[in-house]
């Protein structure tokens, strides 16, 4: 199994841009997580979502974010417009339904300059 | 927010035990204990949970307190690579309840 795979690794954009962040779970996992990771604020969990429905969208930090989850084996976060204080590592996360462990990607690496 | 408060930061020499604490006073009678770590410029990963029993796998052992208000995660022979960040977290088993990370403790293994 290749773990939960995150592109791009790395995104360095300008502000104002529209930026594309993807995930591809782990096959047969159910729940998917993003999160947010700076060094002011630690682990942030923005979104998450069961069997492609979002659950709880309460972390997103406001309208220019928007995560969707298309099928089983696909999520994107969006950001648009970006601002330099997007800059951060955007890490996602899966898990089985009923499994408790959750596993998280390698992260993408946002630069918004 | 997170329930759980842990040591900003800990010390352990290379080969000896690191013992990590958390404190869940909050923590109530259906939500587990889970321990995660995350290496430098790596994605968090899953180490090992409980309920109200010990626990032990092959990478680290679990001692949860009789009231499980704390617990102490245990490496048992720490080395370089255990340098990490590492972050207890209590949650439920519903499908829907969320992980939610706190600030960790960050463990530096001494040569």
């Amino acid at each position: 199994d290749a773990g939960v795979i995150q592109s791009p690794r790395h995104e360095v954009t300008e502000m104002g841009q529209e930026v594309t962040l993807r995930c591809k779970p782990i096959s047969g996992h159910n729940s998917l997580f993003w999160y947010r990771q700076t060094m002011m604020r630690g682990l942030e969990l923005l979104i998450y979502f069961n069997n492609n429905v979002p659950i709880d969208d309460s972390g997103m930090p406001e309208d220019r974010f928007s995560a969707k989850m298309p099928n089983a084996s696909f999520s994107t976060l969006k950001i648009q417009p970006s601002e330099p204080r997007d800059s951060a590592v955007y890490f996602c996360a899966s898990r089985r339904q009923g499994n408790t462990e959750a596993f998280f990607g390698q992260g993408t690496r946002l630069t918004v300059v | 927010d997170a329930k759980t408060t842990q040591p900003p930061s800990m010390d352990c020499a290379e080969g000896r035990a690191a013992n990590l604490p958390c404190n869940h006073s909050t923590i109530s009678g259906n939500e587990y204990v889970y321990w995660y770590r995350q290496i430098h410029s790596q994605g968090p990963q899953y180490i090992i949970h409980g309920l109200k029993n010990n626990e032990t796998n092959e990478m680290a052992s679990l001692i949860i307190t009789e009231d499980r208000k704390s617990s102490t995660l245990i490496l048992p022979h720490a080395t370089l690579r255990d340098t990490a960040v590492y972050y207890c977290i209590v949650r439920g088993m519903n499908r829907d309840d969320k992980i939610i990370f706190g600030k960790g403790t960050r463990l530096h293994i001494l040569p």
